[in-house]
């Protein structure tokens, strides 16, 4: 049972425009979103976070939003860059009140930026 | 910023024999380590959680027999495969922390185990 779910395995984007990178939830407990970057032989590292009490989360390039009632969060990239070019995790979890805890990861999309 | 150190990055091991994957925090005291487990085209599954001094918290399905993890120090974590068997060929990765926010735990580097 995938409780996240990112249906593009893969996304190509021409340098300078925006990617975007989605992924849907079915546990509605989920109340705390994560996206990870992994590059080639190395582990995930974090790029953005989201609490379900917002709808738009904004770091620079990046901009992570949550649409609730759809179960939907997607990343936008802008302007996507070649570097940017790893695999995206969406990751979710069930509480953000400061404490380690565990997560529910999504299969993820590996975007290419091409110049 | 912080860093889990994870070795080795790749093994390929016999049928039957044990092996042993380490994780280290090389800048903070990782109070906690999650393991996790990646087959291709799939995503992270958790395996176990553990705690420094404590018994691992395995997940539902996970052998805690055939995946001894070990949690002495605050600096390290071990995962230790049984008696692997070609189906035990995966990535495993461990993400360690202090019990701040989820997006302050830090990633290894993953190791990749093959099994022939």
């Amino acid at each position: 049972d995938q409780q996240v779910k990112q249906n593009s395995p893969s996304l190509s984007v021409q340098e300078g425009r925006i990617s975007i990178l989605n992924c849907d939830y079915t546990n509605s407990m989920f109340d705390y979103f994560l996206w990870y970057k992994k590059y080639p032989a190395e582990g995930p590292t974090f790029l953005i976070s989201i609490s379900s009490i917002k709808d738009k989360n904004e770091d620079g390039r990046f901009t992570v939003f949550l649409n609730k009632s759809a179960k939907h969060l997607s990343l936008h990239i802008v302007p996507s860059q070649p570097g940017d070019s790893a695999v995206y995790f969406c990751a979710a979890q069930s509480s953000n009140t400061g404490t380690a805890s565990k997560l529910t990861f999504g299969t993820g999309t590996r975007l290419q930026v091409t110049l | 910023g912080a860093v889990v150190s994870q070795h080795p990055s790749r093994v390929i091991c016999k049928s039957g024999t044990s092996v042993k994957i380490e994780c280290r925090s090389l800048d903070f005291q990782a109070t906690t380590m999650f393991w996790y487990r990646q087959f291709p085209k799939q995503s992270l599954m958790l395996m176990a959680t553990s705690n420094e001094g404590s018994k691992a918290t395995y997940e539902q399905g996970v052998e805690k027999d055939k995946f001894l993890i070990n949690h002495a120090s605050l600096t390290l974590s071990t995962l230790t495969v049984t008696s692997a068997h070609p189906e035990d060929s995966s990535f495993y990765i461990c993400r360690g922390g202090t019990g701040g926010l989820a997006g302050e735990l830090f990633f290894g580097e993953g190791s990749r185990l093959t099994v022939l």
